[in-house]
């Protein structure tokens, strides 16, 4: 079964900084999808960046890029330039051939102004 | 971008009375739609996946007679919590699976009280 890993419960970033959120994850599987959500306080969840397995690009979204290493399975997030918006509840996510999303635990990221 | 509506938004109801609460894909036609839980400050658990006029799967632990989803169109999902008790209280949200798309799209949540 996949399993999908976020060792950080909460993190820290002082307004303006960078900020790398860890996830890694287990699989048998050769093609899959990898994904970041954010969930404000509003609970609505957003996508925040996606990226294919089988594409080695790592994906890049404004001041959201990932570090894909698919042979050690990690697939973490970095947030350039932190914003006081930016400040959620960031899960981890995989998808793969039964279409099911896997969540990892969930990093609550505090931005400091 | 695609965009799931839920309703209501949040909702208390008395113990042993029943909860509909609505999923609806508004600008896309959702093949697959999934039911989440999600307790304070952890991750969404998935609680069954429905496919449109086919009967849900539900995952390990979760009582099919208690949550009883209906996917009768491509934009509409109902959950139903049948006499509901406070541990049901929750925040449960629903997605679309976009076909051609591995991407789901959620919708915002319906906070659930059960007194």
């Amino acid at each position: 079964a996949q399993t999908v890993t976020q060792s950080q419960p909460e993190m820290s970033v002082q307004e303006a900084e960078t900020v790398t959120l860890s996830c890694t994850y287990d699989t048998s599987e050769s093609d899959y999808y990898l994904f970041w959500y954010k969930q404000p306080p509003s609970r609505q969840m957003i996508l925040v960046i996606r990226q294919e397995a089988y594409k080695q690009q790592n994906a890049t979204e404004n001041r959201f890029s990932v570090n894909f290493q698919k042979a050690a399975k990690s697939f973490s997030l970095k947030i350039s330039d932190s914003q006081l918006g930016d400040a959620a509840m960031y899960f981890c996510a995989y998808v793969g051939n039964t279409g099911k999303l896997i969540f990892g635990q969930g990093t609550t990221l505090q931005v400091k102004p | 971008g695609a965009v799931v509506s839920q309703h209501p938004s949040w909702v208390i109801c008395k113990s042993g009375t029943s909860v509909k609460i609505e999923c609806r894909s508004l600008d896309f036609q959702a093949t697959t739609m999934f039911w989440y839980r999600q307790f304070p400050k952890q991750s969404l658990m998935l609680m069954a996946t429905s496919n449109e006029g086919s009967k849900a799967t539900y995952e390990q632990g979760v009582e099919k007679d208690k949550f009883l989803i209906n996917h009768a169109s491509l934009t509409l999902s109902t959950l139903t919590v049948t006499s509901a008790h406070p541990e049901d209280s929750s925040f449960y949200i629903c997605s679309g699976d976009g076909a051609g798309v591995n991407e789901q799209f959620f919708g915002p949540g319906t906070r659930l009280t059960v007194l």
